[in-house]
This record gives structure tokens, C-alpha cells and sequence, in this order.
């Protein structure tokens, strides 16, 4: 069965560091997306990405997010300087996207990320 | 303000018996709605959701959940669980927007 790939799983970094967390969505989703659960919190959504672009973003994710993906395959999500705050799971999920013209938004996650900022 | 409310943080039932988790939600209009399970060390698998029609929804493991509208819930059932059962629970919300909205979830433990 086709299932959401992340890389790492732990991710220790110190504060001001750079972090790319990495995501192979399945291979027919057009739809990509990512969200963070920290520590006894809520999962909360990042960012959605469709068509090379953002559709949609939540006021967490700031300038020192960003999201790319490099190929045909990769979603990656870009963290430029750390917080201690940016302590987290982070989750990349996948979804087919538009089916029969409503919109599907059965996502398909990923195991996470979890990174560490020291 | 919209909102997805998991009221029960912990469940604890015995192997065995029926399990019921609650999910209300409060927006303007019908989300659509799901049920995602995590498994310690996992990621988020889901369960079963409900776009329109029928609003008993059966999904995998075994699990159902019910649409009432009139109550803004979806709660999700078990009628006998397993010692595998044992999981945080999250229910899920999307509307026009292809995001997700999730409660806080419920962390259900499966005492033998």
C-alpha cells in the first residue's frame, strides 16, 4: 500500500541552525501539506502546497518557513534559523486532491519528524 | 470562534467491551470529518470519515462513527476492543480551505 514517507525521523539541531525536514508524498497525490504537534498539544496545519505553490498557510508559518519541492517526488519543509519553540513533531500528509470535482480531502500522513532544538 | 472538541483527554476500558469517543465541532457550516488514530512512535492513520449521505460510517479496524448534525458530533465506536486498540485518538475537520482542524485528542488505554 502507498504510504507517506519522512526523513529523519529525530532531528537534533541547536538554536539558529538551519533545517530541512524532508517528505516523499504518494506518487499521485497532487496535494501536499504540513503540520507540527508539539508536545502535548494539538496537531496543528503549517502550510498546504499545490501546483508549485502555496495555497494556503496558518500564521505560524512565518518567513523562516518555507516549502519546496525539488522534484517530482521530494516536499520539503525549509526552517532557516530555529527556535527552541520549533520543538516539534512535524508531520508532511498527502492528499489525491480534486476528485469528481469536489474537493478530497482525505490526507494521507506521514510517521513524522521529530525535531529537537537545543 | 470554529472549533473541534475532543471532551475526554483519557478513556480507559477493558478489553473486550464497547468503546465510544466523542467529537463535537462548532462552524457555520458542515465540515467534513474524520477520525485519525496514533499509535505510540507512529504516524497519523486514519480511521474513517464522512463527506455526505450516509451518516453511519464504517471504517477500518473495526471502528464506526456516527454524523449527528443536529448535535455537531461524530463520535467514534467500537463495539468490543482490542489490546491494540490502545492509541491517542484524533478527530478531524476540514472545510473549503483543504486543511485540517483537529482535536486535542483522546488517549485510550485497554486494561486486560
Amino acid at each position: 500500500e502507498p504510504e507517506v514517507t519522512q526523513t529523519p525521523s529525530h532531528q537534533v539541531t541547536q538554536m539558529g541552525q538551519e533545517v530541512i525536514l524532508r517528505c516523499v508524498p504518494i506518487s499521485n497525490h497532487l496535494y501536499f501539506y504540513w503540520y507540527r504537534q508539539i508536545l502535548g498539544q494539538k496537531v496543528e496545519f503549517l502550510v498546504s502546497f499545490y501546483n508549485n505553490e502555496i495555497s494556503e498557510k496558518s500564521e505560524i508559518f512565518d518567513d523562516q518557513f518555507s516549502v519546496e519541492r525539488p522534484d517530482g517526488s521530494n516536499f520539503t519543509l525549509k526552517i532557516r534559523s530555529t527556535k527552541l519553540e520549533d520543538s516539534a513533531m512535524y508531520f508532511c500528509a498527502s492528499s489525491v486532491g480534486l476528485a469528481g470535482g469536489l474537493p478530497y480531502y482525505e490526507q494521507y500522513f506521514g510517521p513524522g519528524t521529530r525535531l529537537t532544538v537545543t | 470562534a470554529q472549533s473541534v472538541t475532543q471532551p475526554d483527554i483519557h478513556i480507559t476500558v477493558s478489553e473486550g467491551a464497547s468503546l465510544e469517543l466523542r467529537c463535537n465541532y462548532s462552524y457555520g457550516a458542515t465540515p467534513y470529518l474524520f477520525w485519525y488514530v496514533q499509535s505510540p512512535g507512529q504516524g497519523l492513520q486514519l480511521l474513517l470519515k464522512y463527506f455526505s449521505g450516509d451518516t453511519l460510517v464504517q471504517g477500518i479496524k473495526g471502528f464506526e462513527a456516527e454524523f449527528k448534525r443536529s448535535q455537531s458530533s461524530f463520535n467514534l465506536r467500537k463495539p468490543s476492543v482490542h489490546w491494540s486498540d490502545a492509541a491517542e485518538y484524533f478527530c478531524a475537520v476540514g472545510l473549503n480551505d483543504y486543511k485540517l482542524s483537529f482535536g486535542a485528542g483522546t488517549t485510550v488505554t485497554v486494561r486486560a
